[in-house]
């Protein structure tokens, strides 16, 4: 099992262009999360999908933000345009009503530093 | 609104039991409570969970009052890889985090 897996790593963008960040849930698992953790905020949920479908938007900051689940193996988070306040470390979860009501499992991040 | 309330911060010595407190005054009956911590730079990981009854686990113990308002998360032996933010949550809570504990093993 290859967990969650993020892409990329780590982020280096000019305020203004557009940034795309990529997760592979773990197979199998019908939840779907996208947080975002800044030392000033700690960890924020954004948005959560189940079965690909989007359920709870209302921690997306504003319309800069989006994210999709087109299937169930990868979901996306952008940000157009982005801007220095959307320095931080973003995660995706994945979760399964199989393994335990509530239990997520997370990657291992995006460092996103906009300039 | 539904949350949990966790001291800031906590240190134990290495060697000694580590208990870290949560209250979940607003959990409902149904509902479990979920431990997970965060190493630095890393993302969040699963230790535990319970519903009323205590549990166990290799990597720790879970407490339930018997009213389920608290609940308290037991290392036995902490280690200095134990330091760490230590977050408990519950379902009511809509998968948001609170700040959690920062726990700190000292040598």
């Amino acid at each position: 099992d290859a967990g969650v897996i993020q892409s990329p790593r780590h982020e280096v963008t000019e305020m203004g262009q557009e940034v795309t960040l990529r997760c592979k849930p773990i197979s199998g698992h019908d939840y779907l999360f996208w947080y975002r953790q800044t030392m000033m905020r700690g960890l924020e949920l954004l948005i959560y999908f189940n079965n690909n479908v989007p359920i709870d938007d209302s921690g997306m900051p504003e319309d800069r933000f989006s994210a999709k689940m087109p299937n169930a193996s990868f979901s996306t988070l952008k940000i157009q345009p982005s801007e220095p306040r959307d320095s931080a470390v973003y995660f995706c979860a994945s979760r399964s009503l199989g393994t335990g009501f509530g239990k997520l499992f997370f990657g291992s991040g995006t460092q996103l530093s906009v300039l | 609104d539904a949350k949990t309330t966790q001291p800031t911060s906590m240190d134990c010595a290495e060697g000694r039991a580590a208990n870290l407190p949560c209250n979940h005054s607003t959990i409902s009956g149904n509902e479990y409570v979920y431990w997970y911590r965060q190493i630095h730079s890393q993302g969040p990981q699963y230790i535990i969970h319970g519903l009323k009854n205590n549990e166990t686990n290799e990597m720790a113990s879970l407490i339930i009052t018997e009213d389920r308002k608290s609940s308290t998360l037991i290392l036995p032996h902490a280690t200095l890889r134990d330091t760490a933010v230590y977050y408990c949550i519950h379902y009511g809570q809509n998968f948001v985090f609170g700040p959690g504990t920062r726990l700190s093993v000292l040598p």
